[in-house]
């Protein structure tokens, strides 16, 4: 069975600072894919970012970008200059690939951007 | 681009009523996914479906049903409503993959808030 862990209820970060969240998995897979989803009060699920297993490059998007080492399963997620809109549940999840696009999530890290 | 639609946003039930939260999608996806979040919580998976007329069990699938008799519909059925199911219910789609080349995320509707009293 797969399992993701955030091991950090709630953070803050000022306003144009750097925040990382941490994430963890748990696999037996090789090949899977990981994502960092955004949940702000509106409850809407928004793609963050999204890293595949098989390449080596951590993947970027604007100020949001990831740590991905597949040996220590671990998949943080660094939010540079932090906004005020960047206040938020995220949510790390695991797919694997090709089985049924299943997700698996994290229990989620509450971000509060402060002024 | 309408993408997930999930109607009603919000529902009080009493115990023992059922409902169905209406679910549909105009990607054209194949896999759709009904998931739960309770406070503090984060997603759990009640049922997926691959394609039309296909559905399959999530993690917690008890007191559910679903059914897929078209590709861009997937409703959720809650035949005996109790206060465990009490929670946000999220509906997801997504494209059907092509193995290691795919990059496929899903795409979630705005939710809908049910408390069961």
């Amino acid at each position: 069975a797969q399992t993701v862990t955030q091991s950090q209820p709630e953070m803050s970060v000022q306003e144009a600072e750097t925040v990382t969240l941490s994430c963890t998995y748990d696999t037996s897979e090789s090949n899977y894919y990981l994502f960092w989803y955004k949940q702000p009060p509106s409850r809407q699920m928004i793609l963050v970012i999204r890293q595949e297993a098989y390449k080596q490059q951590n993947a970027t998007e604007n100020r949001f970008s990831v740590n991905f080492q597949k040996a220590a399963k671990s998949f943080s997620l660094k939010i540079s200059d932090s906004q005020l809109g960047d206040t938020a549940m995220y949510f790390c999840a695991f797919m694997k690939s090709f089985t049924g696009n299943q997700f698996y999530f994290g229990t989620g890290t509450s971000l509060t951007v402060i002024p | 681009n309408a993408g997930v639609t999930q109607t009603p946003k919000f529902r009080i039930l009493k115990i023992g009523q059922s409902m169905t939260l209406q679910c549909t999608q105009d990607m054209n996806h194949n896999y759709m996914y009904w998931y739960r979040q309770d406070p503090g919580m984060g997603l759990k998976l009640i049922y997926y479906s691959v394609g039309a007329g296909i559905t399959d069990k999530g993690e917690v699938p008890n007191g559910y049903n679903v059914s897929r008799s078209t590709t861009e519909d997937f409703p959720l059925r809650l035949e005996l409503a109790a206060p465990s199911q009490t929670s946000v219910y999220f509906c997801a789609s997504s494209s059907l993959g092509n193995g290691m080349s795919s990059n496929q995320p899903q795409h979630f509707g705005d939710g809908t808030r049910l408390s069961i009293l």
